[in-house]
């Protein structure tokens, strides 16, 4: 299981973009790449995933260059309900011992 | 995440007391896991189980128990509780490739 490095916590404004960078300098060939998001008092929600190159979706985009060893999740113009952890994993299919670690704690002000 | 129920969402009990956790879950995942969170940290895992016949500790698993009862069905207990075990528990589906994980909301247990 790659291990990951990501800050600790990020401000923001509304209606700025917001990018996260994750650090995963060991990720393996077969290991993929995912982001969730966490409320207080909430389980975790999948943002978004990816193996290579860039992934967008309605909520997010997703970063990864050529040699993998990072990955950035963008947030395009947050607003205060974006106010969160976000979680980067990195994995195969068989790395069953999943863990979060703690997060980037996202804060956007008005 | 309605596909994922946890239930009780809250419990307050008394140290020693037996505890069980329930969760139930709509996605037709074979992968099941029992998370704990305490304040400011992130998720641990527990327990995890990939079909009602494979179920493996981990990295905390210490002081409980789980029963796979069915796809469906997930159990957490805790034998004998102790206060350090007073943290918000997460039930998860899925994870690999195709099938992200999904979470419940959560139980938050207390233990006096």
């Amino acid at each position: 299981l790659a291990k990951t490095t990501q800050p600790i916590s990020m401000d923001s404004y509304e209606g700025q973009e917001v990018n996260i960078t994750c650090s995963h300098n060991n990720i393996a060939t077969n290991d993929y790449i995912t982001w969730y998001q966490q409320f207080p008092s909430q389980g975790p929600r999948f943002i978004i995933q990816g193996y290579k190159t860039k992934v967008t979706n309605e909520v997010a985009s997703l970063f990864i260059p050529a040699d993998r060893k990072s990955s950035t999740l963008s947030l395009p113009r947050v607003s205060l309900s974006d106010t969160a952890v976000y979680y980067c994993l990195v994995g195969d299919d068989n790395d069953y011992k999943l863990s979060f670690g703690a997060g980037t704690t996202v804060t956007v002000r008005a | 995440d309605a596909d994922v129920t946890q239930t009780p969402r809250n419990r307050i009990t008394k140290t020693g007391k037996r505890i069980m956790l329930e969760c139930s879950q709509t996605k037709g995942h074979d992968r099941m896991y029992w998370y704990r969170q305490d304040p400011g940290l992130g998720l641990r895992l527990i327990y995890y189980s990939f079909d009602v016949k494979d179920i493996n500790k981990g990295e905390i698993s210490d002081g409980y128990s789980v029963s796979r009862q069915a796809q469906a069905k997930f159990s957490l207990s805790l034998e004998s509780a102790i206060p350090n075990q007073t943290a918000l528990y997460f039930c998860a589906t899925g994870g690999n490739s195709n099938q992200p994980q999904h979470f419940g909301d959560g139980t938050r247990l207390s233990i006096l």
